[in-house]
Order: structure tokens, then sequence, then C-alpha cells
């Protein structure tokens, strides 16, 4: 157990809709980071948090956004969803060094979404 | 944009063998993470390579960071069915906060 919580576990849902995923970092860590794994991919790093503020951002499609809260727990939305949207996201969390350019990432269990 | 490339894709191995996976990146790193992800699980950290030309040992497992800090080697010796699993690199880039870039992922069947 890496102290990464994320929800809900399964998603399914209809092109067109909006989602919001739930992540919650290990206690004391202030970064977060969202991946998307399709299937047989790798990992694409979407965006990264720190201490509530916006701090790298990768390939995150316009219609996805994200927002970390003063609890630091984090939300994915993705909305006008399409059947390429179905993947594994994950959430990871990191610890508090300088930068925090030199921390390892702990990932939650993933959220799997399903669009049909 | 930065681009880290890990050979090969796939990796089929006895059991008892060595075998190496390879992650190269486009341009230079500040530091290399990798990653283990069991099937059906999520990634978890192995270790983290950040001088030029490290060398770190983990039990079976070697990792290398080679001395342009643009590339980077995982070799397995004396495979085991523990080893199976898709090992991925990740790559920080060198502004002061780094995006990581993952790589497509090494995946390793291991057959008794």
């Amino acid at each position: 157990d890496s102290g990464v919580t994320q929800t809900p576990k399964h998603l399914i849902t209809a092109t067109g809709q909006r989602v919001t995923l739930r992540c919650s970092p290990r206690s004391g860590d202030l970064s977060v980071y969202w991946y998307q794994q399709s299937l047989d991919q790798g990992l694409q790093f979407l965006i990264q948090y720190y201490n509530g503020e916006e701090r790298a951002k990768g390939n995150i499609l316009e219609r996805f956004s994200a927002q970390q809260f003063p609890d630091l727990h984090s939300e994915l939305n993705l909305s006008s969803l399409e059947l390429g949207d179905s993947a594994l996201y994950f959430c990871a969390s990191s610890g508090i060094a300088t930068g925090a350019l030199n921390n390892e990432q702990f990932f939650g269990p993933g959220t799997r979404l399903t669009v049909l | 944009g930065q681009q880290v490339m890990q050979i090969p894709q796939y990796q089929h191995v006895q059991e008892g063998e060595d075998f190496t996976t390879y992650c190269n990146s486009s341009t230079t790193l500040s530091n290399i993470q990798w990653y283990k992800q069991r099937p059906g699980g999520h990634p978890v950290f192995l270790i983290q390579l950040v001088k030029s030309g490290e060398v770190k040992k983990q039990k079976r497992l070697t990792f290398q960071f080679g001395e342009a800090k643009k590339n980077s080697s995982l070799h397995i010796t004396a495979t085991q069915t523990t080893d199976v699993g898709t090992y991925f690199c990740a790559g920080r880039t060198t502004d002061s906060w780094g995006k990581f870039q993952f790589g497509a992922g090494t995946q390793v069947v291991v057959t008794p």
C-alpha cells in the first residue's frame, strides 16, 4: 500500500459525459502528479501540482483540467469524453524536498475509466 | 520536446538468464528513475540515479546512468519469475520544476 488513495476504482460512462477522478496523496506529500496509461502503453504525464499550484504540464488535453485543494487532495476533471479517453488514470505523490526534483513518486492504485 | 525511448518493448527471458533494458533521452536529464509495474498493479519506485556515470545495485538489479546523462540501463541477472512485469524509466528535465517523461516500458515475461 503506497498511501495514495484514488476514487473511484472503476468508472463507466458514455461519450460526451464529464467525470471527476479524485486523489488523496500520502500524508505530508505536497506534490501530486496525474498520469494516463492506455492499453499497452506507457505512462503519459498529464500535470503536476505542488501545494495547490500548477507546476508542470504535460500532454493534457484542453478537455481535461485538474486542481489541488488546500487539504492537498487533487481532482482530475475529464469532459466531453471520447472513446479514446478510456484508460487507467494514476495519481502519484511525492515529498517536499526543495524543487521536488529528487523525490520518488508513490502511485495510487489508479482509476480505470471506460467510455462507451 | 523531450523524448524518452525505451528498448526493447518486450523481453522474453528464460528463468536464470540475464537481460538488459535500455532507456535513451533526446535531451540531458537532471535525474532518472526506474519503476516496476506488476500485471494489474501500479508502478512502484525502484531507484533514482542523479550523477553522471552513476551505478547502483539492488540485489540482482544493476542500474546505470550514462556519462552524458542521456541514457540509462537496467540489467537483471539470474532472472526469476518474480521479475515479471513492466519496467519503466522516467527521465526528469533539467529546468527547475522538471517534468517527468516516462519511457514506454519493457514488458518482461519469464518462462520457467
